[in-house]
């Protein structure tokens, strides 16, 4: 069972240009969250979808950033026009109910390293 | 901003010793969960712990909870020097996004 995968694992971008990044989530998971990671700092949440739909991008820009997680294929994070400070690491998780836990717990992909020069 | 905060921000310490990471929160949580990040790495799922549940274990680790202060230590016992990476606690409510602290950085030397 395949974990989360996310490719590219790096990513390098002109200013203006623009950046895809894409998930696939652990196999039976319908959920995915989209995380950004500034160096020396913690995750930061942007947007969760579950298939065809945005549930939360409260934590998303409102500008040049958008997702989708189609029905069938990746999770794509989507950057346009990107700027410097879009540098960082974007990370994925999917997730599935754990009845004994009662919870949702989130599984990671190892991330995508965007870099704008 | 800010739900979960952990401290000390660094940690060294000699293989063979315990080491001890502390995170405070802000609001009420359904569960707490401890991350694990190697350098350049993706995060790694340690542990996670009801809001019902006070103290649990996994191997080396420990976790505790106190709902009332909330918050949350994570320790790791006999530290080797794999165990060196960032420690994030993060926590929320069933089926939302996590919400993360900056981490605890922790070295362990030979």
């Amino acid at each position: 069972n395949a974990g989360v995968m996310q490719n590219p694992r790096h990513l390098v971008r002109r200013r203006g240009q623009e950046a895809r990044l894409r998930c696939s989530p652990m196999k039976g998971h319908s959920h995915v969250y989209w995380y950004r990671q500034l160096p020396e700092e913690g995750l930061k949440f942007m947007v969760y979808l579950q298939k065809e739909n945005i549930i939360d991008e409260s934590g998303m820009p409102k500008e040049r950033f958008s997702a989708e997680f189609p029905k069938e294929g990746p999770s794509i994070l989507r950057i346009q026009q990107v700027v410097r400070g879009d540098s960082a690491a974007y990370f994925c998780a999917s997730s599935i109910y754990n009845a004994g836990q009662n919870s949702y717990e989130q599984y990671f992909g190892p991330g995508t390293r965007l870099t704008v020069t | 901003s800010q739900q979960g905060e952990e401290d000390p921000q660094a940690l060294s310490i000699q293989e063979g010793e315990n080491a001890t990471m502390n995170c405070s929160y802000k609001t009420s949580i359904n569960n707490l969960q401890w991350y694990r990040q190697n350098s350049g790495r993706g995060l790694v799922h340690l542990i996670l712990i009801r809001s019902n549940e006070r103290e649990k274990h996994s191997g080396r680790l420990r976790v505790t909870l106190d709902t009332s202060k909330k918050s949350s230590s994570l320790l790791i016992t006999a530290s080797r020097a794999a165990d060196t990476a960032s420690y994030f606690c993060a926590t929320g409510q069933a089926g939302t996004a996590l919400i993360f602290g900056k981490g605890t950085t922790l070295s362990v030397s030979s």
